[in-house]
């Protein structure tokens, strides 16, 4: 079982449509947890950490169940320039990442 | 927030050579440095973890003599693919953290090996 899965996708979905993905992680002592958004080619940049409380930015709503070691990433009023993939990331201990593999979103006018 | 620059961005390089990748933190003291590879459409893997001074401490399944990995200053971390083959043609990301356990990272260098 891989540490960390994601649906690899894609979702294609229209401007302003809401879409929600969903992460599972395998170890229960896993501290800390993140969205990045990574674009075609370049390097995965930090979208937002994810707490227990659950914590909102702008569009962006990240939720943690860690009963169910379980993550999502809520994406309100799509734009077209929030295509990309979306990688939900475990701390591992020693500030180390353990990414999962990516989930692609498309929006499309 | 901090900035990681990596070099060269992009390298062919002929099967057997040795190709030598740079990262370094601009505008802060990485104490601890990651390096990744990615292959298409799958997961960042972290290869090795090295600490300013220290040896690196790789994971399962890499090869400590063929990704040589250097950290000789809190500010640059080298990783040279010693007799590079087809098959290590993937992109390569580095990672710094300084006195927090955010992680800054390099924009990538995609490596093609002929």
């Amino acid at each position: 079982r891989k540490e960390v899965e994601q649906d690899p996708g894609p979702f294609n979905v229209p401007e302003g449509a809401t879409v929600a993905f969903n992460c599972t992680y395998s170890n229960s002592a896993s501290q800390s947890f993140f969205w990045y958004r990574q674009d075609c080619r370049k390097e995965p940049k930090l979208l937002m950490s994810v707490y227990s409380s659950g914590n909102e930015d702008g569009r962006f709503t990240a939720q943690l169940n860690r009963a169910s070691q379980y993550i999502s990433l809520l994406i309100r009023d799509s734009k077209l320039s929030d295509s990309a993939t979306y990688l939900c990331v475990v701390g591992g201990g020693y500030n180390k990442l353990i990414f999962g593999a990516g989930t692609r979103l498309a929006v499309h006018p | 927030g901090a900035v990681v620059s990596q070099h060269p961005s992009w390298v062919i390089c002929k099967s057997g050579t040795s190709v030598k990748i740079e990262c370094r933190s601009l505008d802060f003291q990485a104490t601890t440095m990651f390096w990744y590879r990615q292959f298409p459409k799958q997961s960042l893997m972290l290869m090795a973890t090295s600490n300013e001074g220290s040896k690196a401490t790789y994971e399962q399944g890499v090869e400590k003599d063929k990704f040589l990995i250097n950290h000789a200053s809190l500010t640059l971390s080298t990783l040279t693919v010693t007799s590079a083959h087809p098959e290590d043609s993937s992109f390569y990301i580095c990672g710094g953290t300084g006195t927090g356990d955010t992680q800054y990272f390099g924009p990538g260098t995609r490596l093609t090996v002929l």
